[in-house]
């Protein structure tokens, strides 16, 4: 079966570019959620959908951080203008969430290395 | 706000040593996984535990949800190689709202 899919692999910009990193979640899977990894602060959630509805984006950093998921097996997370310190790895992961169902485990993508010049 | 204390943050092994590594936080939690992430990755569940006092075992990997419900540990028997890595613990609220671990660092001693 086919894992959570991301697309770049690997972003490399210049500061100021418009970047959009892409996702594809398991299929079936109603909750998708975008994390920033960096050394220094690890595994940070930025926003999570569920039903492709935003349900919580007070992990994103800024107004230049957007994210949409106008359907059940696509999302994007779009930064603009992009920073040098917008660099790190971009990770989508998704999960089954059912009703009063317990919490199911998120499964990862690889991730985008994502680094601003 | 809510915080997962991981430890140990790094550790060194030797081929055939048991590995133990633990999670603890004040708060209360009803979902405890672990993942590990090798380079250039991205995390891969290794175990979920949704019962307090529940242990769980996956091959060599054994965790366990504390009885308090505010810890983990996970124990890898006779490592290999391939073990290296990192490994997080993550736990879910109330609210559903996941929070991950810092990772603890696995390698292999030379």
């Amino acid at each position: 079966d086919a894992g959570v899919i991301q697309s770049p692999r690997h972003e490399v910009t210049e500061m100021g570019q418009e970047v959009t990193l892409r996702c594809k979640p398991i299929s079936g899977h109603n909750s998708l959620f975008w994390y920033r990894q960096t050394m220094m602060r690890g595994l940070e959630l930025l926003i999570y959908f569920n039903n492709n509805v935003p349900i919580d984006d007070s992990g994103m950093p800024e107004d230049r951080f957007s994210a949409k998921m106008p359907n059940a097996s696509f999302s994007t997370l779009k930064i603009q203008p992009s920073e040098p310190r917008d660099s790190a790895v971009y990770f989508c992961a998704s999960s089954l969430r059912g009703q009063g169902a317990r919490n199911q485990p998120q499964h990862f993508g690889d991730g985008t290395r994502l680094s601003i010049l | 706000g809510q915080q997962l204390n991981q430890s140990p943050q790094s550790m060194f092994i030797q081929e055939g040593e048991d590995v133990s590594m633990n999670c603890t936080s004040s708060s209360i939690f009803n979902t405890w996984l672990w993942y590990k992430q090798d380079p250039g990755e991205g995390p891969v569940l290794l175990i979920a535990l949704y019962k307090a006092g529940e242990l769980t075992s996956n091959g060599r990997l054994t965790a366990q949800f504390g009885i308090t419900r505010k810890d983990s540990f996970l124990n890898i028997s006779a490592s290999i190689p391939s073990d290296v890595g990192i490994y997080f613990c993550a736990a879910y609220s109330s609210a559903s709202k996941i929070i991950f671990g810092s990772g603890t660092r696995l390698s292999i001693r030379p």
